[in-house]
């Protein structure tokens, strides 16, 4: 167990619809990292939050917004979602200035049918 | 062409063989080397971690990396079942966004 939570584990919903994923992090870890994970592209990196700030960006699509809250859980909102939007994501911690060595939460199977 | 390039396999050994898993990059400003392993359905954890070049060894586990040839590889050896996972290599840059880049991971089974 890496100490990262994630909810729900799994979801299915419809295309167009929105859905928001949640992540908390490992106890103390102030860094938060998404990630989608499909077959065809592997894991990619989206977005990273330290201490409630946008760190960096990668590909993360405009439909694909996050945030990091006080408590230092975040949350992926996946809005007006498309049938390839079906992955698994991530979410991964880390302690400040490791990114390195993050501990990834067991992740968020998305179905969109 | 991607960033780091890993081989999808599968690659299907016995048990006891030596593992060799590997990566290539075309990024030359990567510096920060990591092996990563995910059992089936479970997020990836943190195996091996190197920075520059050279050896390190944990065990049963060697990684190796030439930046020269921009090559990185991850050695088992006395493989055994339970290591039959996916491997995923992953390396980022010196300062700036600390953003990891994946390989697409290779898929190991060890059979008994």
């Amino acid at each position: 167990d890496s100490g990262v939570t994630q909810t729900p584990k799994h979801l299915i919903t419809a295309t167009g619809q929105r859905v928001t994923l949640r992540c908390s992090p490992r106890s103390g870890d102030l860094s938060v990292y998404w990630y989608q994970q499909s077959l065809d592209q592997g894991l990619q990196f989206l977005i990273q939050y330290y201490n409630g700030e946008e760190r960096a960006k990668g590909n993360i699509l405009e439909r694909f917004s996050a945030q990091q809250f006080p408590d230092l859980h975040s949350e992926l909102n996946l809005s007006s979602l498309e049938l390839g939007d079906s992955a698994l994501y991530f979410c991964a911690s880390s302690v400040a200035g490791r990114s390195d060595e993050q501990f990834f939460g067991p992740g968020t199977r998305l179905t969109v049918l | 062409q991607k960033e780091v390039e890993q081989d999808p396999g599968p690659l299907s050994v016995p048990e006891g063989a030596i593992v060799s898993l590997n990566c290539t990059y075309s990024n030359s400003a990567f510096q920060y080397f990591m092996w990563y392993r995910q059992y089936s359905r479970k997020g990836p954890e943190l195996l091996m971690y190197t920075y520059s070049s050279g050896n390190k060894e944990d065990g049963r586990f060697t990684a190796q990396v030439d930046k020269s040839s921009k090559y990185i590889s991850l050695f088992i050896r006395d493989s055994q079942p339970s290591d039959s996972a996916t491997y995923l290599c992953a390396m980022r840059r010196e300062g700036g966004a600390q953003k990891l880049v994946f390989g697409q991971g290779t898929r190991l089974t060890i059979n008994p």
